[in-house]
């Protein structure tokens, strides 16, 4: 199964949002509620961002959000700021032979 | 606080085996996931499969044939094995725990391996 696709990039200036599409399948996104985010600055582990589609976990800032659309999810970034330039993944529960599928990450640039 | 400490060898020719190991401190490994995520230079993450306390495991299908991730709940760890890699084996790669698919909530600080003759 392929992994899940995202844009290559997006660019956003401080105070702006932007929004991350990951889009998938019927059979990973559009049919399970399991989809997480992660950042991943140079050089380091990634970092859960959003889990179960929309739900952030303790010490996330809620500039940070995530939905679902069929089989598009999405990563939402508002009051951009410097340090979230950094690289994302999505990432989807694909049922019990393929298990997980990331998407290619996006990198964000703050402009 | 949770911590993953992983080890294992960083530089291995085609043909050999990988292998790397995973701690866990400030945690039990009951009621969780154990994962092996690989990340190849300038690409992007794979899953590459999943143990829990019991021993059950699961795997990414691509990697099957060469893969055994095994758990040692005496010593809070649990370890990758890949056979017969290739220098398409060359990445970063990390250990995880997941409270479930695809919710991972801690990492280790990644491992690079390098397969070169």
């Amino acid at each position: 199964q392929s992994a899940l696709t995202q844009p290559r990039s997006v660019s956003g200036s401080p105070g702006q949002s932007v929004t991350i599409s990951c889009t998938g399948t019927s059979s990973d996104i559009g049919f399970y509620n399991f989809v997480s985010w992660y950042q991943q600055h140079p050089g380091k582990a990634p970092k859960v961002l959003i889990y179960d589609v929309s739900a952030r976990p303790t010490g996330v800032p809620d500039r940070f959000s995530g939905s679902k659309s069929g089989n598009t999810a999405s990563l939402t970034i508002s009051g951009l700021q410097a340090e979230d330039e950094a690289d994302y993944y999505c990432c989807s529960y694909a049922g019990t032979y393929t298990f997980v599928l990331f998407g290619g990450g996006t990198k964000l640039t703050v402009l | 606080q949770v911590q993953l400490q992983q080890w294992g060898a960083g530089l291995l020719k085609p043909s050999e085996t990988l292998s790397l190991t995973c701690a866990v401190y400030g945690d039990s490994f009951s009621g969780y996931y154990w994962m092996w995520i690989r990340q190849s230079p300038g690409k992007g993450l794979e899953w590459i499969g999943a143990i829990n306390q019991s021993g059950t495991t699961n795997y990414n299908p691509s990697l099957k044939s060469r893969l055994t991730i095994s758990i040692d709940t005496s010593k809070n760890q649990f370890s990758l094995k890949l056979t017969s890699v290739t220098a398409a084996d060359t990445a970063v790669y990390y250990c995880a725990r997941g409270p479930y698919y695809p919710h991972l909530d801690y990492w280790g600080q990644g491992t690079l391996v390098t397969v070169s003759s």
